[in-house]
């Protein structure tokens, strides 16, 4: 099956600093991927969703100043929490969809990313 | 707007039984899509089972099956014969447009 991987795993930083969480697509092409972000014991909210080659479309509420977002090729996007901050520690997944279209919005997920901000 | 709504925010269910896992959704589209997702211990997402909103008959895999009523816009998980490797939150899904609206989420405990 389609396999999606996240880096770092897990990130522990420093308040005012920058993390980079990496989404790769491993064995297949993804025009689109998306970014979610899970609080402890809560739902699945979406933050974005990337576009290959264009720029990503921000959901209500989610600061794109803050949470930047690349999608540079069709297997690798990026999000990138700027100026982090404890209120901005959380479980951040990511999903890709395959270019091919089957139909239906298939979305394989990697296995998240946990931000820890002191 | 879309939403998922699932009312049961923790479920018990006994080794070998037979649970059933609430879904309603609020939509004015007619052709959508529905998932469910199982998120374990790991936190990998999952997909259980999907159904597509033109297709009458209810999907099946294995173990699962949904009970898809469009018009009362319901869509239930039933797991039968539950083994301590169900254990896991269960989230109910809408797809629209590329993209997918989570509900809260059900965990659900198998008892040994």
């Amino acid at each position: 099956g389609a396999v999606v991987s996240q880096h770092p795993s897990r990130v522990i930083c420093k308040s005012g600093t920058s993390v980079k969480i990496e989404c790769r697509s491993l064995d297949f092409q993804a025009t689109t991927m998306f970014w979610y972000r899970q609080f402890p014991k809560q739902s699945l909210m979406l933050m974005a969703t990337s576009n290959e080659g264009s720029k990503a479309t921000y959901e209500q509420g989610v600061e794109k100043d803050k949470f930047l977002i690349n999608h540079a090729s069709l297997t690798l996007s990026t999000l990138t929490v700027t100026s982090a901050h404890p209120e901005d520690s959380s479980f951040y997944i990511c999903s890709a969809r395959p270019s091919r279209d089957r139909g239906f919005n298939e979305q394989f997920f990697g296995p998240g990313t946990r931000l820890t901000v002191l | 707007a879309q939403t998922v709504t699932q009312s049961q925010p923790e479920m018990s269910v006994q080794e070998a039984e037979t649970v059933t896992l609430s879904c309603t959704y609020d939509t004015s589209e007619s052709d959508y899509y529905l998932f469910w997702y199982k998120q374990p211990p790991s936190r990998q997402m999952i997909l259980v089972i999907r159904q597509e909103a033109y297709k009458q008959q209810n999907a099946t895999e294995n173990r699962f099956s949904v009970n898809f009523q469009k018009a009362a816009k319901s869509f239930s998980l039933k797991i039968s014969d539950s083994q301590l490797g169900d254990a896991a939150m269960y989230f109910c899904a809408f797809d629209r447009d590329d993209k997918i609206i989570f509900g809260k989420g059900t965990r659900l405990h198998i008892l040994p």
